[in-house]
């Protein structure tokens, strides 16, 4: 079975533009949550996302948005990239949004120059 | 607003030895605590998860425990190893603020063979 697969794996912008990253949850699996996670620190939570709704936002400016599909898979685009938006992004896929655990891909390293 | 807590931020042991880290929660309404492990620029390995009605969770030589009343957990690493040598980090997913799941800012591990 596929685990979390995201995309891309690394990724350099430049400061102003925009970038969308990719999930794709664990088949079955309902619920798509993203964290960023800055070096040294623990992941902090973005949105959490259950059958295309929006379920949380964290303390993140407008500039970062996502959405989930249909196919339970999610997109999240950041905007407007500060050199502060730099940091790893994770993907969690869970089977609902209440009490089940997560399961993450890999990340995607964002560096923006 | 939940907040968790990790000690000690890091940690240095010999091989062989056996260790507890720690984890620290303000708000006791939960519905499940993580374990996780990072490697250097990777992505979060989920090693146990203690739902909200259990007190402990053992897998090999890991067994995690869950103080709800008093806000802890433990995680217990038996007959530590060199592979061992990671980032720990604890997890918290709580009913209250929409399901958000809340990490500590975790404790890096050094086991010197």
């Amino acid at each position: 079975d596929a685990g979390v697969t995201q995309s891309p794996t690394h990724l350099i912008k430049t400061r102003g533009q925009h970038v969308t990253l990719r999930c794709s949850p664990i088949s079955g699996h309902k619920s798509v949550s993203w964290y960023q996670q800055v070096l040294g620190q623990g992941p902090q939570f973005i949105f959490q996302y259950y059958e295309k709704e929006e379920r949380g936002r964290g303390n993140f400016p407008d500039r970062f948005s996502a959405r989930q599909f249909p196919n339970y898979s999610s997109e999240l685009n950041v905007n407007a990239l500060l050199l502060g938006d730099s940091a790893l992004y994770l993907c969690a896929s869970s089977l609902d949004w209440t009490d089940y655990g997560y399961t993450f891909g890999s990340g995607t390293r964002l560096t923006v120059v | 607003k939940q907040e968790v807590t990790q000690i000690p931020a890091a940690l240095s042991v010999p091989e062989g030895e056996n260790l507890v880290l720690n984890c620290s929660f303000t708000d006791s309404a939960i519905y499940n605590l993580q374990w996780f492990r990072q490697d250097p620029g990777k992505g979060l390995t989920s090693l146990l998860l203690i739902q909200s009605s259990q007190r402990e969770q053992t897998s090999g030589r890991l067994n995690a425990s869950l103080d709800k009343s008093s806000g802890r957990s433990t995680l217990y690493i038996a007959a530590s190893q060199p592979g061992d040598s990671a980032t720990y980090l604890c997890a918290v997913k709580g009913e209250t603020g929409g399901f958000k799941t809340i990490f500590g800012a975790g404790t890096r591990l050094f086991v010197k063979a």
